[in-house]
C-alpha cells in the first residue's frame, strides 16, 4: 500500500502563475517531508523539506505547506517559470525515505 | 564538486549476461542506496547500505546484489539480468538514512535487457 501518494500524474500551469503540487501520506510517524525535482536524463535533485513539527517552510519561490491533521502537504511555486517544467517527487522520511510516484509539471508560455 | 557518479549511463545487454553498475560518491557519506524508476511506479528502493560492509534489502531486491567494501563505492550487480529489469537506475547517498537534508542522486543508468 502506498504510504506517499501523488494523485495528479501531470499538471499544466501558465508561466507567471502559481503552481501547486499536492501530496498525501498515510503514516503519522513520518518526521520529515521532502520535495525533489527531476529533469529528463538527470537524477532527482533535492528541492525543499519540512519537519513534521512545522507547517510551512519557504525558500525563494518555493514554499512547502504541511497539514498534519489532513496528512497532506503541498509545494507552491510562485511565480512559475519555464525552467520549473520537470517531474516533482514528494517524499517522506521515518527510518528511510519513501517516494511518491511523481507529478509532471508543464509550464506553458 | 560534490557528486554521485554512476557508470555506465546507458547499457543494452542480453538476458543472463552478468553486469555491474558502478556508483561512487566523494562526499564521505555513510548511507548509500539504489533505486529503480519505472513509468507509473515512481522511485522504488532496491538495496541500501548504512556503512561499509552493512547492506540491506529495500522494497524490490529480487534479482539484484550489492556490496559495500569501501565507503565511497556501492556497485549494483545483476547476476542474471532479465527483461523485467529493464529500467532507469539511480544511486543515491547521504550522511544519514534519515532526516530532512535529502539524498544526493547520480545521473542515472538506463538499462535495457533484451
Amino acid at each position: 500500500d502506498q504510504q506517499v501518494k501523488q494523485n495528479s500524474p501531470s499538471l499544466s500551469v501558465q508561466e507567471g502563475r502559481i503552481s501547486i503540487l499536492n501530496c498525501d501520506y498515510t503514516n503519522s510517524m513520518f518526521d520529515y517531508f521532502l520535495w525533489y525535482k527531476k529533469y529528463p536524463a538527470e537524477g532527482p535533485t533535492f528541492l525543499i523539506s519540512i519537519s513534521s513539527i512545522k507547517d510551512k517552510n519557504e525558500d525563494g519561490r518555493f514554499t512547502v505547506f504541511l497539514n498534519k491533521s489532513a496528512k497532506h502537504l503541498s509545494l507552491h511555486i510562485v511565480p512559475s517559470q519555464p525552467g520549473d517544467s520537470a517531474v516533482y517527487f514528494c517524499a517522506a522520511s521515518d527510518d528511510k525515505i519513501i517516494f511518491g510516484k511523481g507529478t509532471r509539471l508543464h509550464i506553458l508560455p | 564538486e560534490a557528486q554521485v557518479t554512476q557508470n555506465p549511463r546507458y547499457l543494452i545487454t542480453v538476458t543472463g549476461k552478468k553486469l555491474t553498475v558502478t556508483c561512487s560518491q566523494n562526499m564521505n557519506h555513510e548511507y548509500m542506496s539504489w533505486y529503480r524508476q519505472d513509468p507509473g511506479l515512481g522511485l522504488r528502493q532496491i538495496y541500501y547500505s548504512m556503512n561499509v560492509e552493512v547492506t540491506d534489502k529495500g522494497d524490490v531486491p529480487e534479482g539484484y546484489k550489492v556490496s559495500r567494501k569501501e565507503k565511497r563505492n556501492f556497485p549494483l550487480i545483476l547476476e542474471s539480468p532479465s527483461p523485467n529489469q529493464t529500467s532507469l537506475y539511480f544511486c543515491a547517498s547521504s550522511f544519514s538514512r534519515l532526516g530532512g537534508n535529502g539524498y544526493t542522486f547520480g545521473s542515472g543508468t538506463r538499462l535495457t535487457v533484451v
